[in-house]
């Protein structure tokens, strides 16, 4: 079983839709958490950090679960730029530098 | 300012051949990671560095695999002899995570590397 897990997709949705992804990670002592966007054939980038209140950016809000262990993306109003491969990240405690990666979920929005 | 530049972008290279893959860091950044990615497994941490030492490497491969950091602004990924089965995207990344510790890591554009 990965260490984090989320639906590859992909989501394909028109644009001005709401969607939202989910991911969950297996380890207990895992400590900070971030969406990073991945358009295709190009480079991760941060996308938000998310932090256990919640936390929104524009139309992009992130949301943690600890108990369940899960993490939260929900996207207002899709763009056709809002295309990428979103992947969830975490990092645990004693190795905050080092980040572990899910295998992303793919979003396609269209006209 | 530039980010993190990686060479060469491209790579298409013969079973049993060296392959060397180079990053360079952006300044000021004392983290550098290397990372494969494929369509299989994802993006995978194979080593990183913290102030030039290699801190964790327990997600290279096996011994074909190698890396050097010789100084602060300069990386190498050195795959002897190279497989078919190592034909992926790599990518370097550095961070700089500071008194806050949050490890944004900023990565290069990557090298697509094929082997035949």
């Amino acid at each position: 079983r990965k260490e984090v897990e989320q639906d590859p997709g992909p989501f394909n949705v028109p644009e001005g839709a709401t969607v939202a992804f989910n991911c969950t990670y297996s380890n207990s002592a895992s400590q900070s958490f971030f969406w990073y966007r991945q358009d295709c054939r190009k480079e991760p980038k941060l996308l938000m950090s998310v932090y256990s209140s919640g936390n929104e950016d524009g139309r992009f809000t992130a949301q943690l679960n600890r108990a369940s262990q899960y993490i939260s993306l929900l996207i207002r109003d899709s763009k056709l730029s809002d295309s990428a491969t979103y992947l969830c990240v975490v990092t645990h405690t004693g190795t905050a530098s080092k980040l572990t990666f899910g295998t992303g979920t793919r979003l396609q929005v269209t006209l | 300012d530039a980010g993190v530049i990686q060479s060469p972008r491209h790579e298409v290279t013969e079973m049993g051949q060296e392959v060397t893959l180079r990053c360079k860091p952006i300044s000021g950044h004392d983290y550098l990671f290397w990372y494969r990615q494929t369509m299989m497994r994802g993006l995978e941490l194979l080593i990183y560095f913290n102030n030039n030492v290699p801190i964790d490497d327990s997600g290279m491969p096996e011994d074909r695999f190698s890396a050097k950091m010789p100084n602060a602004s300069f990386s190498t990924l050195k795959i002897q002899p190279s497989e078919p089965r190592d034909s992926a995207v790599y990518f370097c990344a550095s961070s700089n995570p500071g008194l806050a510790g949050v490890p944004t890591q900023y990565f290069g554009p990557g090298t697509r590397l094929l082997v035949l």
